[in-house]
């Protein structure tokens, strides 16, 4: 149980325009999604949280109108990369949390952005 | 900020127990040891948790020191596919906390 589903695995794009990456919790209701990213040889970065229905919170340098999420339903979430740019590139991952005290997020299998 | 600290890397034999050891000196009375791995190019796996009795599963068994300032995961027969960064992180007990990861431990199972 408990399996998040990332899509799209990796994504090509070109330096101005956007990507949509999603987030679904297949098996579970995720009442909070968390986004972060890892660069080559370094550890995961929380980017941001979302709860359901609810405006995320961005951690401190992260700029929340290039990277918008949205968490419409307890079972998806989205994160869109606006005008990317080649420092953009880096592996996107999120994951969800059922709400419940105690029990683990549990993670997707990542998205590899690189912007030409 | 991450509250623990692990070695940078560590060597194990195939077949053989890997022990993965973790401090977190200043951890809280209502925060639990989580252990996660990253296997490259994927995204991390829940491993276990534990608060401050030892626990055990399927995949591998968590030994949390009296005082709580230090842990151990225990792969118990390692396989070429245990290879993988593994995190030890603190969280709190309540709600959806996030998870802050550190630098973690690069495990290699050789042949």
């Amino acid at each position: 149980g408990a399996v998040v589903s990332q899509h799209p695995s990796w994504v090509i794009c070109k330096s101005g325009t956007s990507v949509k990456i999603e987030c679904r919790s297949l098996d579970f209701q995720a009442t909070t999604m968390f986004w972060y990213r890892q660069f080559p040889k370094q550890s995961l970065m929380l980017m941001a949280t979302s709860n359901e229905g609810s405006k995320a919170t961005y951690e401190q340098g992260v700029e929340k109108d290039k990277f918008l999420i949205n968490h419409a339903s307890l079972t998806l979430s989205t994160l869109t990369v606006t005008s990317a740019h080649p420092e953009d590139s880096s592996f996107y991952i999120c994951s969800g949390h059922t709400g419940t005290d105690n029990s683990p997020l549990h993670f997707g299998n990542g998205t590899r952005l690189t912007v030409t | 900020d991450a509250k623990t600290t692990q070695p940078p890397s560590m060597d194990c034999a195939e077949g053989r127990a890997a022990n993965l050891p973790c401090n977190h000196s200043t951890i809280s009375g209502n925060e639990y040891v989580y252990w996660y791995r990253q296997i490259h190019s994927q995204g991390p796996q829940y491993i276990i948790h534990g608060l401050k009795n030892n626990e055990t599963n399927e995949m591998a068994s968590l030994i949390i020191t009296e005082d709580r300032k230090s842990s151990t995961l225990i792969l118990p027969h390692a396989t070429l596919r245990d290879t993988a960064v593994y995190y030890c992180i603190v969280r709190h007990i309540q709600g959806a906390q996030k998870l802050v990861f550190g630098q973690g431990t690069r495990l290699t199972i050789n042949p």
